[in-house]
């Protein structure tokens, strides 16, 4: 059974720096490329950044560019995501998901169940 | 404002059939597949469709997908209480270099 367990939420204070972790398994986590999504309090669902297997590729959307980095440690069968320069705007439930493959299309087949993240002083 | 759109809300009695749409433009929903997504807050998103028409391996028939040209829909038929959630559909999009979500809508079982 795949499962993905997301941890590292909490409060921060504005500026400040978070590592997000998803702890995969049931499936070979260094097949699959992995994505974060995020989903704000009141808001829909945001895609954050995209990990491929095509050269270790990543993607970010814009709001996060240049603040957040996504990474894997595939001998812990882990996915990160550090947050850099947090921003009010950037509280929210975060979630990693498995793709379907190793690119960037791949759809999201499975889900953890999210970790929150506050940015307040 | 979302770059793919979808109604905001939707509603329909048990056994009804309801639609989704979700609108975009070539750079996604035109030049990609679109994938469906069911989500309860507060818990994991669950994949409903994914490439425009295809059911994951335990999702009911009641659910089917489909698209044409910039536009795709989510259809519920036969519908029941336990369908109250909110749906939303995404695709990648060329110019953009990422993701995009629909802004969600809230399925409301009457």
């Amino acid at each position: 059974e795949v499962r993905l367990v997301d941890s590292g939420g909490g409060l921060v204070q504005p500026g400040g720096s978070l590592r997000l972790s998803c702890a995969a398994s049931g499936f070979t986590f260094r097949s699959y490329a992995m994505t974060w999504v995020r989903q704000a309090p009141g808001k829909g669902l945001e895609w954050v950044s995209t990990l491929t297997l095509v050269g270790d590729t990543t993607y970010y959307a814009d709001s996060v560019k240049g603040r957040f980095t996504i990474s894997r440690d595939n001998s812990k069968d882990t996915l990160y995501l550090q947050m850099n320069s947090l921003r009010a705007e950037d509280t929210a439930i975060y979630h990693c998901a498995k793709q379907s493959g190793g690119s960037r299309w791949n759809n999201f087949d499975h889900w953890g169940q999210g970790t929150l993240v506050t940015v307040s002083s | 404002q979302s770059v793919l759109t979808q109604p905001p809300s939707a509603s329909g009695t048990p056994g009804q059939r309801v639609t989704i749409s979700c609108s975009g433009s070539r750079s996604n929903i035109g030049d990609n597949t679109v994938h469906w997504y069911q989500h309860l807050p507060g818990t994991a998103p669950k994949l409903l469709i994914y490439s425009n028409t295809q059911r994951p391996s335990g999702v009911p028939d009641r659910f089917s997908g489909s698209k044409s040209g910039t536009s795709a829909s989510l259809a519920i038929s036969g519908l029941q209480s336990e369908d109250e959630a909110d749906y939303y559909c995404a695709t990648w999009d060329d110019s953009l270099n990422g993701w995009v979500f629909g802004g969600g809508t809230k399925l409301t079982v009457l």
